[in-house]
């Protein structure tokens, strides 16, 4: 199985700062790679696939990066909407892996 | 507009059994891989169960393989997760995804909560 190993596991920001969070892949999952986000009780919201293009109707303040084993998410300009947890996915092969998650809260 | 309606969450005691059920619409559902994935209370997201559009593939996660069976019914639109054995580690809001060869795991539904306990 494919190892997703995400971090920092958690990061406390300010509104407009740059953020970046990476997640390495045990194996070469070429760009198989996606992003979501997600807000307490709520289902995950996807962000980016194929690690650097945007789903419809996100924001371009979140940029993907990396392919291989690699990877990072960007986001621009923290907002006040963007404190949530946020989960890198391999889907190059079953079973499709999640990393362990990145929680950014606010400073 | 895409849209992915879980049901069949609930309480149960363990070594109980649990059917799942997702109802889509607004897209080709014959098409599309599906998936369930759980989130454990406050822990984070693990994937559980996928199956082929055609529906001929399965693929389980070690942690249910042997209790869980995965099945759709592509006439219907719905995708079935049967659930065996429960645990109480099995305890988690289950999702359910639809997974794109293009775009990833790109919707997702709202999540039914499933509960072991006695």
């Amino acid at each position: 199985d494919i190892q997703m190993t995400q971090s920092p596991s958690s990061l406390s920001a300010s509104v407009g700062d740059r953020v970046t969070i990476t997640c390495r892949a045990s194996q070469d999952i070429s760009n198989y790679l996606a992003w979501f986000q997600q807000k307490p009780g709520k289902a995950p919201k996807s962000l980016i696939y194929a690690a650097s293009s945007l789903q419809s109707g996100v924001p371009s303040k979140f940029s993907g990066s990396g392919s291989g084993t690699d990877f990072t998410l960007t986001i621009s300009s923290l907002q006040p909407e963007d404190f949530a947890t946020y989960y890198c996915q391999q889907y190059s092969t079953y079973p499709l892996t999640f990393g362990g998650g990145t929680k950014v809260e606010i400073k | 507009e895409v849209r992915l309606l879980e049901s069949g969450g609930g309480l149960v005691q363990p070594g109980g059994s649990l059917r799942l059920s997702c109802a889509a619409s607004g897209f080709t559902f014959n098409n599309y891989d599906m998936i369930w994935v759980r989130q454990a209370p406050g822990k984070g997201l693990e994937w559980v169960s996928g199956i082929s559009g055609s529906g001929g593939s399965t693929y389980y996660a070690d942690s249910v393989k042997g209790r869980f069976a995965i099945s759709r019914d592509n006439s219907k639109k719905m995708l079935d997760l049967l659930m065996n054995n429960l645990r109480a580690e099995d305890t988690a809001v289950y999702f359910c995804a639809k997974v794109s060869s293009n775009y990833g795991t790109d919707y997702w539904g709202q999540g039914t909560l499933v509960t072991v306990s006695s």
